[in-house]
């Protein structure tokens, strides 16, 4: 069975700029989670999609947004980067029940200049 | 809120001692408790994972973690580190109450000596 996957692996933006970062859920899972990942603040948790709806959301502002597509696909949206926004943004898929694992995929590296 | 903490930010081992990573986290019942491993420029792992029953977990690569309620603490080893062990381990939370939010600890890296 095929891991999670991330697409893109390392994306350079510019400051004011927007980015879409995707990932690929393991077949069969319904849930999708984000995390921003810096040296900083470590792992934090940005939102969870199931079923397409939205379940969960961290503490992050309203510049970052996700979504979940009928096939479990899932896309981060961030608009308006920051330099702060630099992260390695890693998706965990699961299949959604209370306390059930969560794969994850190898991340991608944005980097805002 | 509930909180997860690695109070060692990097240890060094030499290659076959034991190794022991501390964990203590703050919930106010009993969480889901988890150990993820996480090389240079990968994903994390999961390691192990502890949900109820059994306070000593067993989990992959030769790793077990054991839970203790009275010291809120989920501690990881292994009884003989190996070369490729070295890597940053995180400890995570998870809330009982359906969501697939986890609260991770601020990781530890191993250093092995050879």
């Amino acid at each position: 069975k095929a891991g999670v996957t991330q697409t893109p692996r390392y994306l350079i933006k510019t400051r004011g700029q927007q980015v879409t970062l995707s990932c690929s859920p393991i077949s069969g899972h319904r849930s999708v989670s984000w995390y921003q990942q810096t040296p900083g603040q470590g792992l934090q948790f940005l939102f969870e999609y199931f079923s397409e709806t939205q379940r969960n959301k961290g503490n992050f502002p309203g510049r970052f947004s996700g979504r979940q597509f009928s096939n479990s696909r899932s896309e981060m949206n961030v608009s308006t980067l920051e330099l702060g926004d630099s992260a390695l943004y890693l998706c965990a898929s699961s299949l959604g029940d209370q306390g059930s694992e969560q794969y994850f995929g190898p991340g991608t590296r944005l980097t805002v200049t | 809120a509930q909180s997860v903490t690695q109070p060692d930010i990097h240890i060094t081992v030499s290659e076959g001692a034991s190794l022991e990573l501390r964990c203590n986290y703050s919930y106010g019942a009993t969480p889901y408790l988890f150990w993820y491993v996480q090389s240079p420029g990968q994903g994390l792992q999961l390691l192990l994972k502890y949900f109820s029953g059994d306070t000593l977990v067993q989990g992959i690569k030769g790793f077990e973690a054991e839970f203790k309620r009275s010291q809120s603490s989920f501690n990881l080893r292994k009884p003989s580190v190996h070369w490729s062990d070295a890597a940053e381990y995180f400890c995570a939370v998870g809330v009982p109450q359906g969501a697939q939010k986890l609260v991770f600890g601020q990781g530890t890296r191993l250093t092995i000596n050879p």
